[in-house]
């Protein structure tokens, strides 16, 4: 069954210093999704990727196929970043089982 | 457009008594995805509906079931609740079958299991 790692598990940067979350999975999948999840629970989707790279505003998210990791990077970060952000992924083979999420990374932007 | 909607937003029950959820995905989308999301943990995957038809489900008992109906809505119903079952139930959906396509959440229903 495919498990989806995330590190670190907490994160605690300052303003303006540059982010690296990175995920890692364990079997072939269709799709990788970096959400963001702030209190209260509301899920915001950030990215969906299957390969190479994707980019919008200080948000940028890679994804190594192979090596089966991926990043998710906030350069300039600012406090409004400070939110749990969440990798999840979508097997191969049709998707029917949904999405299988890491546990997520708490990461707190200090002014 | 609307996002995502569910309802309602927090729902306080005993145990042993018997849930209903909702969702309403966003206009145009066939895909709805259910979640438990449990504190301090990532969400668990309960079942995907697509085009009306149950096309998975997760590991949860049978007292966990769901439907969805001709306009896409989709209902989450837990039977004989458990203290266990206290979480955030997430709905999301999708234009096509969750796991294909960019999954947009709703605001989650908190359940409180007494």
């Amino acid at each position: 069954k495919n498990e989806v790692e995330q590190s670190p598990q907490n994160l605690t940067a300052q303003e303006g210093e540059f982010i690296t979350i990175n995920c890692s999975y364990s079997v072939g999948i269709s799709a990788l999704h970096w959400l963001q999840q702030h209190p209260g629970g509301g899920i915001v989707s950030l990215f969906m990727l299957s390969s190479g790279k994707k980019k919008h505003g200080r948000l940028i998210a890679t994804i190594n196929i192979q090596e089966k990791h991926s990043s998710l990077h906030i350069t300039a970060s600012h406090p409004r970043d400070s939110a749990v952000y969440i990798c999840a992924v979508a097997y191969s083979g049709g998707g029917a089982d949904g999405l299988t999420f890491g546990k997520g990374t708490h990461l707190i932007i200090q002014p | 457009d609307a996002g995502v909607t569910q309802s309602p937003t927090h729902l306080i029950k005993t145990r042993g008594q018997q849930v209903t959820l909702r969702c309403s995905p966003i206009s145009g989308h066939k895909s709805v995805s259910w979640y438990q999301q449990v504190l301090g943990q990532g969400p668990q995957f309960i079942f995907q509906y697509y085009e009306k038809e149950e096309r998975g489900r997760g590991n949860f008992p049978d007292r966990f079931s769901a439907r969805q109906f001709p306009n896409y809505s989709s209902e989450l119903n837990v039977n004989a609740l458990l203290l266990g079952d206290s979480a955030l139930y997430l709905c999301a959906s999708s234009l096509v079958a969750a796991g294909k396509g960019e999954q947009y959440f709703g605001p989650g229903t908190r359940l409180t299991v007494t």
